[in-house]
């Protein structure tokens, strides 16, 4: 099946810096990648809806200043906190949509997620 | 706002036992439900529901969609340890196939 990667699987920052977050698609071209945060105990929350060569579509209650996304090509999206702070600490996870699937099957697949802790 | 509720919140059961868990949904441009396990990173899929009423099964598991009451259930019968995680579901909506999920359920199988 289609593979999402994601890097780093964890990351512990000073508060004040920023952290990227890469998510590739290993063996599909992905048109459209999503990034999820979920805290303890809690669902995943969709964050943004990322299109290639576009720009991101932000969920309300996001700041995309805050939040950079950017996908540059069709497998790589990046999320970047800016200016992190304790409160951003979460799991990060992305999906890809893999087009190629169709609508029939299952069409996101998830990456293995990116734990930010901020000190 | 689309919206996704599970319950329940929390099951602990014993090994052996047959559990169902719930999902209902609000949202709009529905396309379909699906449900995921999670143990301690990223969601794996175990099912799409896109017709009502028709139910897909998967060794010991198995899920059905009603469309009318916008509702759907996961069965799992002869519980294992290894069952235990948390079951999400999550409603896939207009064309971006967006996703929208629900509380979790937090499933734990004692010996």
């Amino acid at each position: 099946g289609a593979v999402v990667s994601q890097h780093p699987s964890r990351v512990i920052c000073k508060s004040g810096t920023s952290v990227k977050i890469e998510c590739r698609s290993l063996d599909f071209q992905a048109t459209t990648m999503f990034w999820y945060r979920q805290f303890p105990k809690q669902s995943l929350m969709l964050m943004a809806t990322s299109n290639e060569g576009s720009k991101a579509t932000y969920e309300q209650g996001v700041e995309k200043d805050k939040f950079l996304i950017n996908h540059a090509s069709l497998t790589l999206s990046t999320l970047t906190v800016t200016s992190a702070h304790p409160e951003d600490s979460s799991f990060y996870i992305c999906s890809a949509r893999d087009p190629g699937q169709g609508s029939a099957y299952n069409e996101q697949f998830f990456g293995p997620g990116t734990r930010l802790t901020v000190l | 706002e689309d919206k996704v509720v599970q319950s329940p919140l929390s099951l602990v059961v014993h090994e052996g036992d047959t559990v169902t868990l719930n999902c209902s949904y609000e949202v709009t441009n529905f396309r379909s439900l699906l449900w995921y396990k999670q143990e301690k990173k990223a969601p794996t899929f175990l099912f799409m529901l896109t017709s009502s009423g028709i139910e897909k099964k998967s060794g010991r598991l198995s899920s059905i969609l009603d469309k009318k009451e916008l509702f759907s259930i996961l069965n799992i019968t002869a519980t294992q340890t290894g069952d235990s995680a948390i079951y999400l579901c999550a409603a896939r909506t207009g064309t971006a196939s967006k996703l929208t999920f629900g509380t979790g359920t937090r499933l734990q199988v004692t010996l």
